[in-house]
This record gives structure tokens, C-alpha cells and sequence, in this order.
């Protein structure tokens, strides 16, 4: 079965840079989720779309932004990049919002791993 | 304090044994709980959701959700090596937001 895509699969930034990641959801599924994972800890819920609005917003810092697109791909925009930012982002997908966890069960694509130097 | 809670472990299980894993949430506003596997640089992979009380099997895997104690919990039987990973019990919120444990690191010992 086809899963979340994630692109680039590793990307190397000095500070200050920026940089994009890029998501494309399970066929089907409308809504995306992108969550950041630091070294040894939990993935941390940073920002949602649903039919290409933004439905929801975590800890996500304002030099980030995002968007969701008509084809429902989804992009992580990243701008002075800061040492604290390396990390694995990975991004989720899911069949609507409407709270049944038969269809808002959420799939993890295989992540961008980001390294700032 | 985290609204879902894990033990951190390790928790070490010979194989073939059950591996038992616990988790507690403090939104009462949940509804769902999923439990991901995650292997060490790798994404989460879903093992089981569940939103009744009770228990719910699938294969292997029985989760268990008490919603008046705020507990969910994993049941791994027959373990198996490949199953050494790290657990993370999840919390669906409003519009799908997951809320994540710090997740169960288990090891399973031939």
C-alpha cells in the first residue's frame, strides 16, 4: 500500500539557512500533520491542515510556517535556522477530522532528518 | 508534567514472554489512544488504536483503555526479539493533534 512521503530524506543546513521539507499524504487522505522529534524525546505536535486550511497549531516556532496545497501535498517552510532545530521532522496523514479514530488514525511518513551546523 | 505518561524503562522481557506497558493521560477530553512502535532513527508505526473501554486484540497485541482511571495499556504476547523497540502510547486530541508519551523502550532477551 502506498505510505506518506517525505522529502529530502536527510538535509544539512548551516544557521541562518533556510530550509523546505516537503509531505505527500496517503492517496486519499486530506489531512497532514507535521510533528518535530529531538534526540531521545517524543514527537512533538507542530502544526495540522485539513482540506488545505490550517485546522490546528502546536509549538511551533514563528520562523516556521506551512501550508497544504490543492493536490494535498504539504510543505515546512524553516527560515534562521538555529542549532536547536536539528531534528527528525516527520509528517502524518489521515482521512479527515472527524474524530472517529477509524479514519483520523494517523500514518508517519519515514521523516526528514535535519542537521544544522 | 506531560498529559500522557510513560515509564521510561528499560523493560527487559525474555523472549517468548508478555511484555505488559502502561500509559496514564490527564485530558479527560481524549477519546482515542493509539499505541506506535518506533524503531531507533526510524518513524512511529501504528500498532493498535483504541477508543472503548475494554480490551481490544489484534494478533499479538492487546490494548486495554480504562477511561474512569485515565489508563491505557499494551499487552505484547509470545515476545519476540524483533518486537525491541520503543513504545509510544499517543492521546488523539481536537482535530486529530496526537499527544505522545515519552515512550517504553523494551527489550526483548533471547
Amino acid at each position: 500500500a502506498a505510505g506518506v512521503i517525505q522529502s529530502p530524506r536527510h538535509l544539512i543546513k548551516e544557521k541562518r539557512e533556510t530550509a523546505t521539507l516537503k509531505c505527500y499524504p496517503i492517496p486519499r487522505h486530506d489531512t497532514v500533520y507535521w510533528y518535530q522529534q529531538g534526540p531521545g524525546q517524543d514527537p512533538q505536535f507542530l502544526i495540522s491542515f485539513y482540506e488545505k486550511m490550517q485546522s490546528d497549531k502546536g509549538s511551533i516556532p514563528d520562523r516556521f510556517s506551512a501550508q497544504q496545497f490543492s493536490d494535498y501535498h504539504s510543505e515546512l517552510n524553516m527560515s534562521s535556522l538555529e542549532l536547536g532545530d536539528s531534528a527528525l521532522y516527520f509528517c502524518a496523514s489521515s482521512f479527515g477530522t472527524s474524530g472517529s479514530p477509524n479514519t483520523d488514525t494517523q500514518y508517519f511518513g519515514p521523516g526528514t532528518r535535519l542537521t544544522v551546523l | 508534567q506531560k498529559e500522557v505518561e510513560q515509564n521510561s524503562g528499560p523493560l527487559s522481557v525474555p523472549e517468548g514472554a508478555i511484555a505488559s506497558l502502561n500509559c496514564t493521560y490527564s485530558d479527560r477530553g481524549s477519546q482515542s489512544f493509539f499505541w506506535y512502535r518506533q524503531y531507533s532513527g526510524k518513524s512511529p508505526e501504528l500498532i493498535m488504536f483504541i477508543y472503548s473501554n475494554g480490551d481490544k486484540e489484534d494478533g499479538r497485541f492487546t490494548a486495554q483503555l480504562n477511561k474512569a482511571s485515565q489508563y491505557v495499556s499494551l499487552l505484547i504476547r509470545d515476545s519476540q526479539p524483533s518486537d525491541s523497540a520503543t513504545y509510544l502510547c499517543a492521546a488523539g486530541g481536537s482535530w486529530g493533534k496526537l499527544q505522545f508519551g515519552a515512550g517504553t523502550q523494551v527489550v526483548v532477551t533471547p
